[in-house]
């Protein structure tokens, strides 16, 4: 059975510029997590989906942070524009019915 | 406020002994446990979870976890630790859906 899929693996940009991450959860989980993991620490939760709806996104700067999962399967996070502070891991988790969740390898962003 | 904890930062064990790794939570009611590991460069991987019933829970790689109600504690041990243990170590938490990390346990294992 295949993982949590994520790309890019890693992506340096520029701040103030856009960027876009990608994950494709493991086939037949309809919860979908997305996470931000700075170094030394926890991951932190950003944005939980239950198939297309969006059930806690308390925790995502909207100003900034945009978030979709279209047809309750694949999900893309956006940062635009991007800051120095956004540098950190992006895990993506899914998990079936709220239960234990399965990660992918995350996408390390560097801002500079 | 609702919040996990662990104490130790960091620990370092020698090869062949055993490993005791604590976790602590703060809520209102049990939640669900889990224990986390992370190599470098690695996603994170499910070790053993605790929903209900036996308090001691088995896992993969030769680890168990005793959930102590009394104590809200939950912690994770290995009697006889390998090298390739070495990782860094998160408690987790699902309180009626919010999910919440530890912020992790880095292990160093000697030889």
């Amino acid at each position: 059975e295949a993982g949590v899929v994520q790309s890019p693996r890693y992506k340096i940009i520029e701040k103030k510029q856009p960027v876009a991450f990608w994950c494709n959860p493991i086939s037949g989980h309809n919860t979908l997590y997305w996470y931000r993991q700075n170094l030394g620490q926890g991951p932190e939760l950003l944005i939980r989906y239950e198939n297309e709806e969006a059930v806690d996104d308390s925790q995502l700067p909207k100003d900034r942070f945009s978030a979709e999962r279209l047809k309750g399967v694949d999900s893309t996070l956006k940062i635009q524009p991007a800051e120095l502070g956004d540098s950190a891991v992006y895990l993506c988790a899914s998990s079936e019915f709220g239960t234990e969740q399965y990660f992918g390898p995350g996408t390390r962003l560097t801002v500079t | 406020a609702q919040s996990v904890t662990q104490p130790d930062i960091h620990i370092t064990v020698s090869e062949g002994a055993s490993l005791e790794l604590r976790c602590n939570y703060s809520y209102g009611a049990t939640p669900y446990l889990f224990w986390y590991v992370q190599s470098p460069g690695q996603g994170l991987q499910l070790l053993l979870k605790y929903f209900s019933g036996d308090t001691l829970v088995q896992g993969i790689k030769g680890f168990e976890a005793e959930f102590k109600r009394s104590q809200s504690s939950f912690n994770l041990r290995k009697p006889s630790v390998h090298w390739s243990d070495a990782a860094e170590y998160f408690c987790a938490v699902d309180s009626w859906g919010k999910f919440q990390f530890g912020a992790g346990t880095q292990v160093v294992v000697t030889p």
